[in-house]
């Protein structure tokens, strides 16, 4: 069964910094990553998708690597901001109905 | 990207009571519609895969009974809890895929049982 994983559970850094959030899964038969973000009461946010067949995906300051060999992707947010506080979440499509989620990594950006 | 959208975004009902959510996506047809249930401070639990035109998939441990899933359509999937208690309180939330396989979520649904 596939298991996804992010580390770390949460991560606080000062406005401006450059950060990257881990997410690892145990299954490398996928079919695509995907990076969304939730803020408190809200539903998740697509930020990026990335194809087994991708390397990268890029979105603004946002950049996503996918390695399917080594069952890791990473999300690297360039010049955080405080508007990038939220609570982050990676997903694997294994299966064609299939979606694994990761338990998130909460980050608080301080001004 | 494409819009799911859930509604109601907030319920408050009295216990032994039905709650209705209507989860609709709005620019494209999903054949495919998936609920979640999120605790406090936790990911998303997979509670059911809802299928247009045919019953819906539960997760185990999942009470179908509970939790009634209808697809009736192309753009429409609906949980009802039935005869909802406290414990049922919840944040739920449903998404649809597009053909790419992309993930989009609805706002969310927060049910309160009094």
């Amino acid at each position: 069964k596939q298991e996804v994983t992010q580390i770390p559970a949460a991560l606080s850094v000062p406005e401006g910094e450059n950060l990257v959030l881990n997410c690892s899964f145990t299954d490398s038969a996928i079919y695509n990553l995907q990076w969304f973000r939730q803020d408190p009461g809200k539903g998740l946010t697509s930020l990026l998708l990335i194809q087994s067949s991708q390397r990268e995906q890029t979105s603004g300051r946002l950049n996503a690597s996918l390695d399917k060999s080594s069952g890791r992707s990473t999300l690297y947010i360039a010049a955080s901001q405080p508007g990038d506080s939220a609570t982050y979440l990676c997903a694997v499509r294994h299966g064609f109905n299939k979606f694994y989620f990761g338990s998130g990594t909460k980050l608080n950006v301080k001004p | 990207g494409a819009v799911v959208s859930q509604h109601p975004s907030r319920v408050i009902c009295k216990s032994g009571t039905s709650v209705k959510i209507e989860c609709r996506s709005l620019d494209f047809q999903a054949t495919t519609m998936f609920w979640y249930r999120q605790f406090p401070k936790q990911s998303l639990m997979l509670m059911a895969t809802s299928n247009e035109g045919s019953k819906a998939t539960y997760e185990q441990g999942v009470e179908k009974d509970k939790f009634l899933i209808n697809h009736a359509s192309l753009t429409l999937s609906t949980l009802t809890v039935t005869s909802a208690h406290p414990e049922d309180s919840s944040f739920y939330i449903c998404s649809a895929h597009l053909y790419t396989g992309e993930l989009f979520f609805g706002e969310g649904s927060r049910l309160t049982v009094l």
